[in-house]
């Protein structure tokens, strides 16, 4: 089956740095690749849409210059989250897509960003 | 009115039963429908997915869609303590099966489950 693989799972940062995620699908090639945020017992909010080479489409009210997405390969995606501050604080999600439709929308296991 | 509804629990349940878990959608756009689980601080795990009108069956878990309502449901038989996670249910129009890609997903808010022993 699908895989992605995503990395930090789990990151605390100082205000005003940066911050950034990878997404790799592992056994496949995400054509599209999508990013979410998620606040606590709440469902997903779709930030953005990449697809390979491309460059990514905003969700109306996500600041395409502090979330800084990059989809340069088939394989790998990511996430940056600029001069980051506490109110960035959330759990965001990757997802990608590939050519089989049978692996449907694979997710990755998201990263915990805690900004102080 | 959101595009998707799904009630948000949380839903309690003994050991053993059979779960139902629900949403609705207004977009008759919709085609493509999947119920993903996802434990606390976890990414969401795909379960199932479907096309069409009628039921799907995987082990415990069945898919059903009746597309004339904009209804689609999951039930799980024999629940365990293991399955007590928050349920999505997610849909999206026609995939662009040829090109690859794909359209965004619509999520409904989840449903809370807890099967308890």
């Amino acid at each position: 089956g699908a895989v992605v693989s995503q990395h930090p799972s789990w990151v605390i940062c100082k205000s005003g740095t940066s911050v950034k995620i990878e997404c790799r699908s592992l056994d496949f090639q995400a054509t599209t690749m999508f990013w979410y945020r998620q606040f606590p017992k709440q469902s997903l909010m779709l930030m953005a849409t990449s697809n390979e080479g491309s460059k990514a489409t905003y969700e109306q009210g996500v600041e395409k210059d502090k979330f800084l997405i990059n989809h340069a390969s088939l394989t790998l995606s990511t996430l940056t989250v600029t001069s980051a501050h506490p109110e960035d604080s959330s759990f965001y999600i990757c997802s990608a897509r590939g050519r089989r439709v049978d692996y449907g929308y694979t997710f990755g296991s998201g990263t915990r960003l805690t900004v102080v | 009115q959101k595009e998707v509804e799904q009630d948000p629990g949380p839903l309690s349940v003994p050991e053993g039963a059979i779960v139902s878990l629900n949403c609705t959608y207004s977009n008759s756009a919709f085609q493509y429908f999947m119920w993903y689980r996802q434990y606390s601080r976890k990414g969401p795990e795909l379960l199932m997915y479907t096309y069409s009108s009628g039921n799907k069956e995987d082990g415990r878990f069945t898919a059903q869609v009746d597309k004339s309502s904009k209804y689609i449901s999951l039930f799980i038989r024999d629940s365990q303590p293991s399955d007590s996670a928050t349920y999505l249910c997610a849909m999206s129009p026609i995939v662009l099966i040829l090109t690859g890609g794909g359209n965004k997903l619509t999520f409904g808010t989840g449903t809370q489950l807890k099967v308890e022993l």
